[in-house]
Order: C-alpha cells, then structure tokens, then sequence
C-alpha cells in the first residue's frame, strides 16, 4: 500500500534559518503531492502541492519538488519565522483504488525561536 | 476558516456508547473524506464518499460507518467505543473525488472515551 516517511521530529530552528524538511513515498501510479501545515489547536491547511513530475509547489516561502525518480518531495524554506512554527505534513494522494485518499506521514514539530 | 464545519467541536462518552459525528461541506463541494488522529496511529484516512456514493475505504473499523446524504453533508457513526476510539476525527471535502484537487480540512471533533 502507499507509505510516507517523513523527517523525524521534532526540528528547533531559529529565525531566518534555513528549513528542509525531508519526505519520501511510495503509492501507486503517479499520485499528486501535498504538504498540509497544522498550527496548533487548528485543523490542517494545504500549504502547496504539485502534480506531477519536476512540478514545484510554493506558497508563503515554502517550495517543494516532485522528484519522480527519488520519490521525494522535500519541503524547504530560506528564511522561517516564528509564525511558521506548527506540524507539517506530507501527503502522496493515492492513484488507482487509492484515488482520493491522502496517505499522510507521521508530521514533523517545527519549532521557530526568535 | 476552511468552510467546513463540524459539530459538535468536544465529546465525551464512554465505553461502549455510540456517537455521531457531523460534517458540512463547503458550498460547492461534493466529495467528504473522514480521518482519524491520534497520538499511536497519527492521521489516518478513513473513508471517502461522492456526491453520496461510498468512494473509498481506508482503515475503518466495522463499528464504524458513515453516509452522505443528499443534501451532502456527512456523518460519521461511531459505536461500541473503546478507548481506543479517543482521537481527533477531521472531516475534509474537495470539489471533485481525489487527484490534484485541494481537500479543505474542518476544525476538527475531539473524542474522549472515558
């Protein structure tokens, strides 16, 4: 079935340091990517996606690409504030019988400090 | 404010009772996803309906169902609980079934089984 392993958690950062977070997957057929962002006592947001190969998602400073061969999509961020702190998720949605279904990874805690 | 509303926010019930969770799609919106969140599993895929049809079924238990009624909104029906059944259940619903289309998160139902 489809999987995630997401970035162990949770990650410290300071403000303006630069941010990777690491995603790799396995699902079926060519599935869209996501990451979803969930602040604290929120549900989750999309943040970006990308839907198909070498695609790049982006939103607030945020970026990821979908690399194909790797089955990676990493998110990275130049310079992270204190507002980005919050859980982040990544999510292949499954193609073929799995169509619809976000598989998500376990999250990684970002943590901003000033 | 996604435009998904789920009631009620809080519920607490215990062993062996049965609940009822509600969902209110986005206007315009004819997919329902349900998830599941929980410290131990993390955010689990439940099941997905389509303009009131069942689309696709994830890790749900059988003492779980769930509909979607023609007006489109969905409830999740939960019985015989454990306490094992104590989690976050997010309801989420996207224009279209599955594929690139963003699914909008509501804020969430926190179930306590005592």
């Amino acid at each position: 079935g489809d999987s995630v392993t997401q970035m162990e958690g949770p990650v410290t950062l300071s403000e303006e340091a630069f941010l990777t977070i690491n995603c790799t997957y396995t699902a079926t057929g060519y599935p869209s990517l996501f990451w979803y962002v969930q602040y604290p006592g929120e549900g989750l947001q999309l943040l970006l996606k990308a839907t198909k190969a070498d695609d790049k998602g982006s939103n607030k400073g945020f970026e990821a690409t979908y690399r194909k061969e790797t089955t990676s999509f990493h998110l990275e961020k130049g310079s992270v504030q204190v507002s980005d702190s919050a859980v982040y998720f990544c999510a292949p949605e499954g193609g073929g019988t799995s169509y619809g279904k976000l598989t998500f990874g376990q999250g990684t805690i970002l943590t901003v400090h000033p | 404010d996604s435009g998904v509303t789920q009631t009620p926010k809080h519920l607490i019930t215990a062993t062996g009772q049965r609940v009822t969770l509600r969902c209110s799609p986005r206007s315009g919106d004819l997919s329902v996803y349900w998830y599941q969140q929980s410290l131990d599993q993390g955010l689990q895929f439940l099941i997905q309906y389509y303009n009131g049809e069942e689309r696709a079924k994830g890790n749900i238990l059988e003492r779980f169902s769930a509909q979607q009624f023609p007006d489109l909104h969905s409830e999740l029906n939960l019985s015989s609980l454990e306490l094992g059944d104590s989690a976050l259940y997010f309801c989420a619903s996207s224009v279209q079934a599955g594929g690139p289309y963003e699914q909008y998160f509501g804020p969430g139902t926190r179930l306590t089984v005592t």
